[in-house]
């Protein structure tokens, strides 16, 4: 199993352009989450997904957007960049109240 | 609403020493708790988790935590720490009515030779 896998690893844009990470989980999980991290912030929660077809806003979702494209899929666009997006994304997949599983992460810098 | 805290923002021992991370939490029922390890460049991976049972929990890499409902506590630690796990640190509970576990802001550990 590959687990969690995100795609680009990295990503350079500039300002005002648009991009859309992907994420990808083999586990049959029915919850998924996109967060990003910055220094000195921990992880916060941008949007997340419960079951297929359903998304929900989490604590820091201006400027993103997600798409739950089927069980196994779950992106994260935006739709144009700015500066204090430059961070590093993780993404995550979960089984009811078990762990959560994360992806490698996506370094993403906006210029 | 759940929190975590994490008091500890960085902690620095020399390799060899025991170690103990603080956690804890604020919840009215019994939380499900977690630590996850993220190595420098990687994604975060789980040591260990508390459900129910048994308060004192084994994971992965020698770490253990112990669960203190009296003191909303779930403090992770390692008899012996090898270089190899100086790492960020993470605390996070979960409950039975919320699909969004609650993490806390992480603690870095640093190992000395």
């Amino acid at each position: 199993n590959a687990g969690v896998t995100q795609t680009p690893k990295f990503q350079v844009l500039k300002t005002g352009q648009s991009m859309t990470l992907q994420c990808a989980q083999d586990m049959n999980h029915n919850s998924m989450y996109w967060y990003r991290q910055d220094p000195g912030m921990g992880l916060r929660l941008i949007y997340y997904s419960a079951s297929e077809g359903t998304t929900d806003k989490g604590e820091v979702p201006n400027g993103y957007n997600v798409s739950r494209l089927n069980k196994r899929e779950f992106s994260l666009r935006l739709e144009s960049a700015a500066p204090s997006q430059t961070s590093v994304y993780f993404c995550a997949s979960r089984e009811g109240h078990n762990e959560q599983f994360f992806g490698p992460g996506t370094r993403l810098t906006v210029l | 609403a759940q929190s975590v805290t994490q008091p500890d923002i960085h902690i620095t021992v020399s390799e060899g020493a025991s170690l103990e991370l603080r956690c804890n939490y604020s919840y009215g029922a019994t939380p499900y708790l977690f630590w996850y390890v993220q190595s420098p460049g990687q994604g975060l991976q789980l040591l260990l988790k508390y459900f129910s049972g048994d308060t004192l929990v084994q994971g992965i890499k020698g770490f253990e935590a112990e669960f203190k409902r009296s003191q909303s506590s779930f403090n992770l630690r390692k008899p012996s720490v090898h270089w190899s796990d100086a790492a960020e640190y993470f605390c996070a509970v979960g409950s039975g009515g919320s699909y969004i576990p609650t993490f806390g802001r992480g603690t870095s550990l640093i190992v000395h030779p």
